[in-house]
């Protein structure tokens, strides 16, 4: 069955450096692969959307990278801030489905 | 822009009554919307998908009759939790993509936590 893997366990690093997040996939084929931003008690956020032809993205601070032979993202955000800190879901479409990871927890110090 | 309300932001209701929730895009037309329910600390769990004027996808183990989602207009979405029990307790939180915008980006609404007692 179709599985993203996203590391449980939080990501703690100090105020201005890169926080690095992974996103490991088995079993499916996407056609798009997202990045959003769950505060506690909130909906989602949108922030990147990559496409499986594309190895690389960036947004302002956000950085995305996508390897479909290794079936892996990479979610970087430099100088990262502890307005940063959240939790960080990992998206996979293919055809007309979505399917979420787990999240990744960052708490960025200051 | 791309703004999703959800109504309401929280409700506890007692066993056995039913419980209706709103999920309206604000400021574009919805292609289609999701429905979600997340557990503590799991991923979102996609209920069931809507497209405007027809009848609502679930998912594999969501039982339509338990949970009766209406698409009335491209601006709006319902979902009724009937006859609600303690193990419906959860976050609902819908989505909707923009119908002049990317299709596969979801635009999600603030979430609606559900305590049934």
């Amino acid at each position: 069955s179709q599985k993203i893997e996203q590391n449980s366990e939080a990501l703690n690093i100090q105020e201005g450096k890169t926080a690095t997040l992974t996103c490991n996939y088995t079993n499916y084929s996407p056609a798009y692969l997202q990045w959003y931003r769950q505060d506690p008690g909130r909906g989602p956020v949108f922030l990147l959307l990559i496409r499986e032809n594309e190895k690389e993205k960036r947004k302002e601070r956000l950085k995305v990278t996508f390897d479909t032979t290794l079936k892996q993202s990479l979610f970087h955000i430099t100088a990262s801030q502890p307005a940063d800190s959240a939790t960080y879901l990992c998206a996979l479409t293919g055809g007309f489905k979505t399917i979420f990871g787990a999240g990744t927890r960052l708490f960025v110090k200051a | 822009g791309a703004v999703v309300s959800q109504h309401p932001s929280w409700v506890i209701c007692k066993s056995g009554t039913s419980v209706k929730i709103e999920c309206r895009s604000l400021d574009f037309q919805a292609t289609t919307m999701f429905w979600y329910r997340q557990f503590p600390k799991q991923s979102l769990m996609l209920m069931a998908t809507s497209n405007e004027g027809s009848k609502a996808t679930y998912e594999q183990g969501v039982e339509k009759d338990k949970f009766l989602i209406n698409h009335a207009s491209l601006t709006l979405s319902t979902l009724t939790v009937t006859s609600a029990h303690p193990e419906d307790s959860s976050f609902y939180i819908c989505s909707a993509t923009d119908r002049d915008s990317n299709q596969y980006e979801q635009y999600f609404g603030p979430g609606t936590r559900l305590t049934v007692t």
